[in-house]
């Protein structure tokens, strides 16, 4: 079975610009999660999405939104870049309550 | 609201020493699930052991272990005969039912164990 791949690995953006990260589930998953982990921080629930819709949000504004596409696998956008939005981007496909994380992409906004 | 409290920030010990991490929880759901995350310098979170809030039976996985008492909250993890490849950060997680089918991960601020020759 496939893991979970981020992509891209780091990245490098100025603020008030946008930025799309991609992440592709595990065979058989049918949920992805996404995290945002500030440095020295644990990760933090930014939303899932299961079937193709959003299912849960946590404590984010609007500019963070996401897609899921037919074969599971996920996108996460945020607009309008800020510099507290630098951090480890996490994605989990999970199916139940198994969860499978990717490596990361590290997002710096400078 | 759900809480994952981990009061230790660092640890250090030698070699083949055991160690065990600390984790308080906090939920008012009477379902759910803890877990050990293992995040090494790469980032990924490898996954460690599940517990469910049903199950507060102990065990001993190789090297690992766990202590889980609802009573007092906690999901304390040890790890036996500690090696240099521990070395990393350690999350406890809390899950809970967040709508749907499928459940969302509260997570500590990790505890960074530091295992020295």
């Amino acid at each position: 079975e496939t893991g979970v791949t981020q992509s891209p690995t780091h990245l490098i953006k100025t603020r008030g610009q946008q930025v799309t990260l991609r992440c592709s589930s595990q065979s058989g998953h049918n949920t992805v999660s996404w995290y945002q982990q500030a440095l020295g921080q644990g990760p933090q629930f930014i939303f899932q999405y299961y079937r193709e819709e959003e299912n849960g949000r946590g404590n984010f504004p609007p500019r963070f939104s996401g897609l899921q596409f037919p074969n599971y696998s996920s996108e996460l956008n945020v607009n309008a870049l800020e510099l507290d939005d630098s951090a480890l981007y996490l994605c989990a496909s999970s199916y139940g309550d198994g969860y499978t994380f990717g490596s990361g992409t590290r997002l710096t906004v400078v | 609201a759900q809480k994952v409290t981990q009061a230790q920030t660092e640890i250090s010990v030698v070699e083949k020493e055991d160690v065990t991490l600390d984790c308080v929880y906090e939920t008012r759901d009477t379902t759910y699930y803890l877990f050990w995350y293992k995040q090494p310098p790469s980032g990924e979170l490898v996954f460690l052991i599940r517990r469910n809030s049903f199950d507060e039976q102990n065990e001993i996985s190789g090297r690992y272990s766990w202590n889980f008492q609802k009573s007092t909250s906690s999901f304390n993890f040890t790890i036996t005969a500690s090696q240099v490849v521990d070395s990393a950060v350690y999350f406890c997680a809390l899950s809970m039912y967040s709508g749907g089918s499928n459940y969302k991960l509260t997570f500590g601020k990790g505890t960074l164990l530091t295992v020295n020759p």
